[in-house]
């Protein structure tokens, strides 16, 4: 059975970076039937897509959130990461990682649990 | 970039029939996909590209897409389908609507 975890800070201070790591089980981050990436939903807010990547390596960033991205895979670890950079208050979200059916062009079909980060002093 | 547009609530009597729509241009050109987030959990896959529903999901639950207008039609209302709805698209990248917030009378 397919699960996806968060794990990571739940308290981030403005101006610096945000680092959160997914870890899946019952399914390969290297299988090219998928592709995976981060979502996160502000407080009352709907879910706003941060970026993907595919099993080759590619990958996929909102351009709203413009270079703040970095997403990283440990395949050894069937991990992956994300860094956001110099945060602010309007980063704070529950932030979920997620996996794509095929392409990053089709539906997400899994999401994680969640976990809340507050950017705040 | 691409704009959804969701209406912010719908309300319906147990029982009967809801209809959540999600406009975006030429939407109907698009995959749709829908998702269902109750209170404190993380969304789940509810309908993807239009009208195809995931193993698990009920029949109630049905969707169409043209023109500018993508449709979630949930039959048969329950309780339990109180919820927050989005729908999904691809436009050079991945696009949420705002959401609906289904309220059962």
């Amino acid at each position: 059975q397919l699960q996806l975890q968060e794990s990571g800070p739940g308290l981030v201070k403005p101006s610096e970076t945000l680092s959160l790591t997914c870890t899946v089980s019952g399914a390969s981050i290297s299988s090219s039937s998928y592709c995976w990436g981060w979502i996160r939903q502000p407080p009352g807010k709907g879910p706003e897509w941060i970026g993907s990547f595919d099993y080759s390596g590619n990958t996929y960033h909102n351009p709203s959130l413009k270079n703040r991205v970095a997403i990283s895979v440990d395949t050894s670890k069937n991990q992956f990461s994300l860094k956001l950079s110099s945060v602010t208050a309007a980063d704070t979200a529950v932030f979920y990682c997620a996996r794509h059916f095929g392409s990053v062009q089709l539906e997400v079909d899994y999401w994680g649990q969640g976990t809340p980060v507050t950017v705040s002093s | 970039s691409y704009e959804l547009t969701q209406p912010l609530s719908v309300s319906v009597a147990l029982g009967q029939t809801a209809k959540i729509t999600c406009g975006g241009n030429n939407i109907g050109g698009k995959n749709v996909h829908w998702h269902q987030q109750k209170s404190g959990q993380a969304p789940v896959l509810l309908i993807y590209r239009d009208r195809n529903r995931p193993s698990g999901i009920p029949e109630r639950f049905s969707g169409s897409n043209s023109g500018n207008t993508a449709t979630l039609t949930i039959s048969r209302v329950q309780a339990g389908d109180e919820a927050d709805y989005y729908c999904q698209v691809w436009d050079s990248c991945v696009v949420f609507g705002g959401g609906t917030k289904l309220t059962v009378l």
